[in-house]
């Protein structure tokens, strides 16, 4: 089926460690990729975004992903992270032909000791 | 900019009984989703909207659950009769424009946290 897969379900880092979350699609054709995130007592607020060009897209507050086609993967990195960090962060993909609905990853819950 | 509202922001009903959410979308975004997120899961879509009709349903269960988005603003969510397994968070969200040209930017809505006893 297709799907979109985080590869890691919590993970715990102290300030100023570097962080990359994993995530992986099974889509063919052309998709664009999100990382959304929510913060504690939040709404999901958007972190990042891919549409096509260069596969390294910035986002806020650091962040960055990496698109790879051949991996059909969009990792999610930031060099430092902060304990505002703490968050769950998701994977989404769309495809151009379905008007814009969102497929999401299951999640993957981020604490940042400080 | 007022964001994407939802009400009410939490509910407990028992099972078989019935509920309904509201949502009001961003000025000016023709395009509504309502999805739903069960613990430890990602957000599910249930129903999209472009202005007053309906674009998917495929995942909504039309044997208990409804939608609809009348005037092509605000929407109703409702459940009648609710499960146990129906307990999670229903969030609504809104587009600007769903053809991926604008690669379906969503602004999403604080959510209405449901619990079936």
């Amino acid at each position: 089926a297709q799907s979109v897969s985080q590869h890691n379900h919590h993970v715990i880092l102290s300030e100023a460690a570097s962080l990359e979350l994993g995530c992986n699609y099974s889509y063919g054709g052309t998709v664009n990729l999100f990382w959304y995130v929510q913060y504690p007592g939040q709404h999901l607020q958007l972190l990042l975004k891919y549409f096509s060009g260069d596969p390294l897209v910035k986002g806020i507050k650091g962040f960055e992903a990496e698109f790879i086609k051949s991996k059909f993967s969009f990792n999610l990195r930031k060099p430092s992270v902060q304990w505002s960090d703490t968050a769950e962060y998701f994977c989404a993909v769309t495809k151009n032909n379905q008007g814009g609905k969102l497929i999401f990853g299951q999640g993957t819950e981020l604490s940042v000791k400080p | 900019e007022a964001g994407v509202a939802q009400s009410p922001r939490y509910k407990i009903i028992e099972k078989r009984q019935s509920v309904a959410f509201w949502c009001n979308p961003i000025s000016g975004h023709a395009t509504l989703y309502w999805y739903q997120q069960i613990l430890g899961q990602g957000p599910k879509l249930l129903i999209q909207f472009q202005n007053n009709g309906v674009v998917d349903d495929s995942q909504l269960p039309k044997d208990r659950f409804s939608a609809e988005r009348l005037k092509g603003v605000d929407s109703t969510l409702k459940i009648q009769p609710a499960k146990l397994e129906d307990s999670a968070v229903y969030l609504c969200a809104s587009s600007l424009d769903p053809s991926g040209r604008r690669g379906g930017e969503q602004y999403f809505g604080p959510g209405t946290r449901l619990t079936v006893t």
